[in-house]
């Protein structure tokens, strides 16, 4: 299986900062990279796919890059609403698998 | 617009199964693969496997082996994932996901999870 390693795990920020979250995969993963955003009500939503496409309604500050084994997400002017878990996951092989989440929190 | 509505919260005793559910609506049932992950508390994400309903062919995580059955009803566009001989260690948050058409391998559209507590 194909390990995928997030960094870092907790990340205080403040309204306005622009933050990176970091993702590793344990062997290429040819770009199949996609990130998912989890609310604390539970609810989950779809960012981006394929290493960097917006999903569509994803605000513009979203965005993604990386290739080979690292890939990350970047926000660049923090909203409230953009508090909350981040997952990547790979689908370049089954059977999928999930980074260990980010937790941005407000600093 | 699309939607995924899962069932409610089940408490269950150990050793037995259950059967959650997910109704879709919003899009052509039998189009999409759809796909279940667990959530444990405080930990991340695990995928467990995909169904196709159009056919019924069905993909599992190896560790959800004998664990997991995957199945759908195209007359109700409802997928349905049975875990069976419960464990504590499946006490968790089950999510089923529609994994895009043109955007394969992302799942676009989420369930908003059906809690399994597996307690005597």
């Amino acid at each position: 299986d194909i390990q995928m390693t997030q960094s870092p795990s907790s990340l205080p920020a403040s309204l306005g900062e622009r933050v990176t979250i970091s993702c590793r995969a344990s062997q290429g993963i040819s770009n199949n990279l996609n990130w998912y955003q989890q609310k604390p009500d539970g609810t989950i939503k779809p960012l981006i796919y394929y290493t960097s496409n917006l999903q569509s309604g994803v605000p513009s500050r979203f965005s993604g890059s990386g290739s080979g084994t690292d890939y990350s997400l970047t926000i660049s002017s923090l909203e409230p609403e953009d508090f909350a878990m981040y997952y990547c996951q790979q689908d370049a092989s089954f059977p999928w698998t999930f980074g260990g989440g980010t937790n941005l929190e407000l600093k | 617009q699309v939607q995924l509505q899962q069932s409610g919260a089940e408490l269950v005793k150990p050793g037995s199964s259950v059967k959650i559910s997910c109704k879709a609506s919003g899009y052509t049932f039998t189009s999409y693969d759809m796909h279940w992950i667990k959530q444990q508390p405080g930990n991340g994400l695990e995928w467990i496997g995909w169904i196709y309903p159009g056919n019924g062919d069905t993909k599992y995580n190896q560790k959800f082996n004998g664990k997991a059955t995957l199945t759908a009803d195209k007359s109700s566009s409802t997928a349905y994932m049975q875990l069976s001989s419960l464990t504590s260690e499946d006490s968790a948050v089950y999510f089923c996901a529609r994994e895009g058409l043109t955007t394969t391998g992302v799942m676009d559209a989420w369930g908003q999870g059906a809690s399994v507590t597996v307690s005597s």
